[in-house]
C-alpha cells in the first residue's frame, strides 16, 4: 500500500500544453519532496516543500503544498519534450526513511 | 554537490550466481545508506536502510538472507543479491545520507541487474 497516491499514473501530451501532477496522502506529512528521473538514472530532487500552502517555482514547474499539508501538486508550463520523465513525490517516514509515490510517467511530445 | 557512486551500472549474471553492488559516497560521509529496486514502469521501493557499523533493517517482504547489505564505513554499501533468479532482475538504486544533511539524500546512479 502506497502512502502517497500520485495521479495521473501516465500523462501524455504535445508539446506546449500544460499538465498538473498530483500526489495525496490520508495523512499529514511535515514535508514533501518531488523528484524526476528519467530512464536508467537515479532521481534528481526537484523542490522540498514544509509550510502548508505553500508554493516554489522553478523556471517552467509549480510546486503547491496544500494547506492541511495532505497533499500536493506539481504544474508544468509550455511542457518540453526535455520535461519527459517519471515524476515522483516522496515523505519521510519516522524520520528515517523516504518513501516514494507510485509515480508519473509524463511523456511530452514534440 | 554530494556525489554517489554505484558500480556497476549494468550486470548480467547466470541463475543461482551471486552478484555484489556497490554504493560509494565520494565526498561525504554517509551514516545512513537506502537501497531501492525499481522494476520497469514502476517507482522506487525501498528495500532496507543500513547505518554505519549495524546491521541493516529490512522491509517487510525483503529476504534480508537473500538481499545481504553491508555497510562497514561512512563511504561504502554493499547490496549481494544471493543465489539471484530471473525475478530480481531490476533496477537497484542507492541513497546516501550525510549526518549534517537533515532529510536530503543523494542519489546514485543505479544498477541493472539482469539475471539468466
Amino acid at each position: 500500500t502506497q502512502l502517497l497516491e500520485q495521479s495521473p499514473q501516465f500523462l501524455s501530451i504535445q508539446e506546449g500544453e500544460n499538465l498538473t501532477v498530483y500526489c495525496n496522502s490520508s495523512s499529514v506529512f511535515s514535508s514533501l519532496q518531488w523528484y524526476r528521473q528519467e530512464p536508467g538514472e537515479g532521481p534528481v530532487l526537484l523542490v522540498t516543500v514544509v509550510t502548508g500552502g505553500e508554493v516554489k517555482k522553478l523556471k517552467r514547474l509549480t510546486f503547491q503544498f496544500g494547506d492541511a499539508r495532505k497533499d500536493s501538486s506539481l504544474h508544468i508550463t509550455a511542457a518540453q519534450p526535455g520535461d519527459t520523465g517519471l515524476y515522483l513525490c516522496a515523505r519521510w517516514v519516522a524520520g528515517n526513511m523516504l518513501t516514494f509515490g507510485g509515480g508519473t510517467r509524463l511523456m511530452v511530445k514534440p | 554537490g554530494a556525489v554517489v557512486s554505484q558500480h556497476p551500472s549494468r550486470v548480467i549474471c547466470k541463475s543461482g550466481t551471486s552478484v555484489k553492488i556497490e554504493c560509494r559516497s565520494l565526498d561525504f560521509q554517509a551514516t545512513t545508506m537506502f537501497w531501492y529496486r525499481q522494476f520497469p514502469k514502476q517507482s522506487l521501493m525501498l528495500m532496507a536502510t543500513s547505518n554505519e557499523g549495524s546491521k541493516a533493517t529490512y522491509e517487510q517482504g525483503v529476504e534480508k538472507d537473500k538481499f545481504l547489505i553491508n555497510h562497514a564505513s561512512l563511504t561504502l554499501s554493499t547490496l549481494t543479491v544471493t543465489s539471484a533468479h530471473p525475478e530480481d532482475s531490476s533496477f537497484y538504486i542507492c541513497s546516501a545520507r550525510a549526518r549534517s544533511s537533515g532529510n536530503t539524500i543523494y542519489f546514485g546512479e543505479g544498477s541493472w541487474l539482469t539475471v539468466v
